[in-house]
């Protein structure tokens, strides 16, 4: 069964530039959960998509913004890019559903450097 | 609101003598915990979880951890620490109310596991 898979692993931008980010969730998990990852702030949140549909949002601006496909591949973007912006992100997929949160499956993230 | 707090943010231990890594949380209602480990360039990895069912948790690796709702904690602890335990760990509770599931965890700042041969 494949992991779950971010692509690009590593990305250089430039302040002002936009840019995506791709996951792909285990196959048959509905819900994909993004997180950014810094020294300072530690993991945060970003959001969740469930079946197409923003499930839940952390405290960022709008530059960041996602979305989710009919067959669960997320994509995450982030517009006006600045240096803060410089971080590790994770995808993490799991099955979404049930009263009990099942356990999230990450990926190897992507490392976003904005120059 | 959910909470983790991670008591050490560095632990330092022999080869073959045992880890504890310390968690509290603080939540509203009963949490579903997770032990994840961050091996350097790597994603998290699964140690173990927590979800109102036997409040010893068995992991990977030998880990095993300890819900106490008294005391609010959730430690990590390994009887014989492995050259190969040395990484990041975060202690992660998850932001669910009762009425479902939310997909969004809480992590904590993380403890980083030194193991000094």
């Amino acid at each position: 069964k494949a992991g779950v898979t971010q692509t690009p692993r590593y990305l250089i931008k430039t302040r002002g530039q936009q840019v995506t980010l791709s996951c792909s969730p285990i196959s048959g998990h509905r819900s994909v959960s993004w997180y950014q990852q810094t020294p300072g702030q530690g993991l945060q949140f970003l959001f969740e998509y469930f079946s197409e549909t923003q499930r839940n949002k952390g405290n960022f601006p709008g530059r960041f913004s996602g979305r989710q496909f009919s067959n669960s591949r997320s994509e995450m973007n982030v517009s006006t890019l600045e240096l803060g912006d410089s971080a590790l992100y994770l995808c993490a997929s799991s099955l979404g559903t049930g009263t009990m949160n099942t356990e999230a499956f990450f990926g190897q993230g992507t490392r976003l450097t904005v120059v | 609101a959910q909470s983790v707090t991670q008591l050490d943010s560095h632990v330092s231990v022999s080869e073959g003598t045992p880890v504890l890594l310390r968690c509290n949380y603080s939540s509203s209602y009963s949490p579903s915990l997770f032990w994840y480990v961050q091996h350097p360039n790597k994603g998290l990895q699964l140690l173990l979880k927590y979800t109102s069912a036997a409040t010893l948790v068995k992991g990977i690796n030998g880990f095993e951890a300890e819900f106490k709702k008294s005391e609010t904690s959730f430690h990590l602890t390994k009887p014989s620490a492995h050259m190969s335990d040395a990484a990041e760990y975060f202690c992660v509770v998850s932001d669910h109310p009762i009425s479902g599931n939310t997909g969004k965890l809480i992590f904590g700042q993380g403890t980083t596991l030194q193991v000094k041969p």
